[in-house]
């Protein structure tokens, strides 16, 4: 059976703090890793990957895949009291067709609390 | 351009009845996935429509079904409703393409809460 994993399950930080967020992996045909912030409303999307060892960024915001260890790490530098959310991490995987067709196999989520 | 947009935002009912919550995607996104997410389970898939057939099924009873529309709003519906069904139920829009194709990740809305008594 598909498995996504997230640790912590929660976290608490003050402003400044560098966070990492974790997430291992275990499914057959395996095709990208999927993070999400979620703040008592939409997934908004943070990122995708689908290549081991390419860092992919966005402001504060970092994440990378490893796939041979089947995981991918989300960091937060300086982080700031809005980045207190549940950040979600999903997989992709093919189909026996070979391609997905929007389902995501989702983690547990860990809910980071950045106090100011 | 407009976001996904989920109707009802909330909504009580009691065991043993039904209800039907609509999603309407992004302009021009032609697949529409339904996800139920509950604190105990967290997120989880329901189905996924293309093109008003469905592509994709997760592991849900019958009671849950859909449907897709040719202007790609869907519908789901769920029977006979258990307090178990109490949930967050979260739609999801995306081209449709591959999700390893680049252009597919899956945009949400914000949700139908369903209280079920």
């Amino acid at each position: 059976e598909d498995k996504v994993v997230q640790s912590p399950l929660s976290l608490v930080v003050h402003e400044g703090d560098t966070v990492t967020l974790n997430c291992s992996y275990e499914v057959t045909n395996f095709r990208s890793l999927l993070w999400y912030k979620q703040e008592k409303k939409a997934p908004t999307f943070l990122f995708m990957l689908t290549s081991s060892g390419i860092e992919k960024k966005s402001g504060r915001l970092s994440s990378i895949l490893d796939k041979k260890e089947l995981f991918s790490i989300l960091n937060i530098t300086a982080t700031q009291t809005g980045d207190s959310a549940v950040y979600l991490c999903a997989v992709v995987k093919a189909n026996a067709g070979g391609t997905s067709y929007g389902k995501l196999t989702f983690g547990q989520g860990t809910i980071l609390t950045v106090h100011p | 351009k407009a976001g996904v947009t989920q109707t009802p935002r909330y909504l009580i009912k009691t065991r043993g009845q039904q209800v039907t919550l609509s999603c309407s995607p992004i302009s021009g996104h032609r697949s529409v996935s339904w996800y139920q997410q509950t604190p105990g389970q967290g997120l989880q898939f329901l189905f996924e429509y293309f093109s008003e057939t469905q592509r994709n099924k997760g592991n849900f009873p019958g009671r849950f079904s859909g449907r897709q529309f040719s202007n790609s709003r869907s519908e789901m519906n769920v029977s006979t409703l258990e307090l178990g069904d109490s949930a967050l139920y979260l739609c999801a829009s995306s081209s449709g393409l591959s999700l390893t194709g680049g252009a597919g990740e899956l945009f949400f809305g914000e949700g139908s809460r369903l209280t079920v008594l």
